[in-house]
């Protein structure tokens, strides 16, 4: 596709229960972030994919959270036993074309996935 | 550490008026400047960067934003102002020596443009 794609738009779900986020990057990106959006708040740097390196966890809020990337490509972000402070909207970007490592690739964002926790 | 501010939570703006929206940053190479945009129930979009070179970057949507090394800061400015123009803008930054991690975002600025 020619952007970031990410389902689904819209999660709700009762406390306790596990989700599971997907992000699609755009073709060839061989970073890939997620972020999460709270009401009120900027942006919080959740995990960073950077092609086969080891991923950089350092932003993810609890033990809770994790997120993998299969083949490079299609990433998963699995909130367990959600907690209502989990709502928010979690945004996924992906940037850098290979052969291009630099640190001043942009950042092209999906459309967010909005989980609501009841 | 790298660190963005954003000192308004909101500006508000007559249509047709120039808008100012403010960031300043804090890196400990050079900083390479970024501003995005969020329309209601959207992702970011990209409006325009600061890399090197002329201080003015001229962006999307008739946008541009002017670096100030010796201030550490990196303002949005439009000339004109449209109400199409109300959304979120987000500044932020990345370190020149950091290779390609994260962008550190400021909290966002609402801007309310009227008609």
């Amino acid at each position: 596709g020619a952007g970031v794609s990410q389902s689904p738009s819209n999660k709700v779900t009762e406390k306790g229960k596990d989700v599971e986020l997907r992000c699609d990057p755009i073709s060839g990106h061989t970073a890939l972030y997620w972020y999460r959006q709270s009401l009120g708040q900027g942006l919080e740097f959740l995990i960073y994919f950077q092609g086969n390196s080891a991923p950089d966890k350092s932003g993810l809020p609890s033990d809770r959270f994790s997120a993998e990337r299969t083949g490079g490509s299609v990433s998963t972000l699995t909130i367990q036993r959600t907690q209502q402070e989990d709502s928010a909207v979690y945004l996924c970007a992906s940037s850098q074309r290979q052969g291009q490592i630099s640190p001043y690739n942009e950042q092209f964002f999906g459309p967010g996935t909005r989980l609501t926790v009841l | 550490a790298q660190s963005v501010a954003q000192p308004e939570d909101q500006v508000n703006v007559a249509e047709g008026n120039p808008l100012t929206v403010k960031c300043t940053y804090s890196v400990s190479g050079n900083p390479y400047l970024f501003w995005y945009v969020q329309y209601p129930n959207r992702g970011l979009q990209f409006l325009l960067k600061y890399i090197t070179g002329d201080n003015l970057v001229k962006g999307s949507y008739g946008f541009e934003a002017e670096f100030n090394k010796s201030q550490t800061s990196f303002h949005l400015k439009k000339p004109s102002a449209l109400v199409s123009d109300s959304a979120l803008y987000f500044c932020a930054v990345r370190d020149s020596n950091s290779g390609n991690t994260p962008l550190v975002f400021g909290k966002g600025t609402r801007l309310s443009v009227i008609a």
